[in-house]
């Protein structure tokens, strides 16, 4: 079954600290992984975009890794800010026409002062 | 210059009703796309359009028909309203490649839709 899981669920640090959101996919076949932000009220940005052959990717304060044997990825926020409190979806590509992204539900991160 | 937009941002109306959601994208894209968020935030595809035709159709119910007057409007209407169709609606916009490609989505702010 194609699945997207991510954790946590929901996270809580404080301004300055780093963080790392994990997506594990079961998403066959594979095309690409994408992470996206959404903050309250609002549509999701793009933040980051990776196929097969990518291992990293970077977005200013984002890092994206993906490791395609164990299914994984994760997104690195480092110096956090507070306008980085927002939901992240880990969104995974089969890579054909028909269905082919599958969402996560989301971390919720909340950055505090 | 707001790359997609919907309206309206909030819509609230009774069960039975029938309502329409409108949305352009002024990017040129060649692709457009309707989403589902619903109370737990969770993201589902509704329908994607190429160029003014459908590409997919995810299983929601022919109460939902999208209409695409050209590339740069795909409009969502919905007939006899549900409870259950309340839930946070997006529009979004790729530049080609259709559903899955590695082409970026760009979303637009949302309709938030309320059935009483």
């Amino acid at each position: 079954k194609n699945q997207v899981e991510q954790s946590p669920q929901s996270l809580i640090i404080l301004e300055g600290k780093n963080c790392t959101l994990q997506c594990n996919y079961t998403v066959s076949p594979f095309s690409n992984l994408r992470w996206y932000k959404q903050d309250t009220g609002r549509g999701p940005v793009s933040l980051t975009i990776m196929t097969f052959s990518e291992n990293t990717k970077s977005n200013g304060r984002y890092t994206a890794t993906l490791d395609a044997d164990t299914k994984q990825s994760s997104l690195h926020i480092t110096a956090s800010q507070l306008s980085d409190s927002a939901s992240y979806i880990c969104v995974v590509s089969r890579g054909q026409a028909g269905t082919a992204l599958i969402f996560g539900k989301g971390t919720t991160l909340s950055v505090s002062s | 210059d707001t790359a997609v937009s919907q309206t309206p941002k909030y819509l609230v109306t009774q069960m039975g009703n029938d309502k329409s959601i409108k949305c352009e994208q002024n990017l040129g894209h060649d692709t457009m796309y309707w989403y589902k968020q619903d109370s737990k935030k969770f993201l589902k595809i509704m329908f994607s359009y190429n160029n003014k035709e459908l590409i997919i159709n995810e299983t929601v119910p022919n109460r939902f028909s999208p209409k695409s007057p050209d590339k740069a409007h795909l409009n969502l209407h919905i007939n006899s309203l549900e409870l259950g169709d309340s839930a946070v609606y997006f529009c979004a916009s790729s530049l080609d490649g259709g559903y899955g490609s590695y082409n970026e989505q760009f979303f637009g702010p949302g309709t938030r839709l309320t059935v009483l």
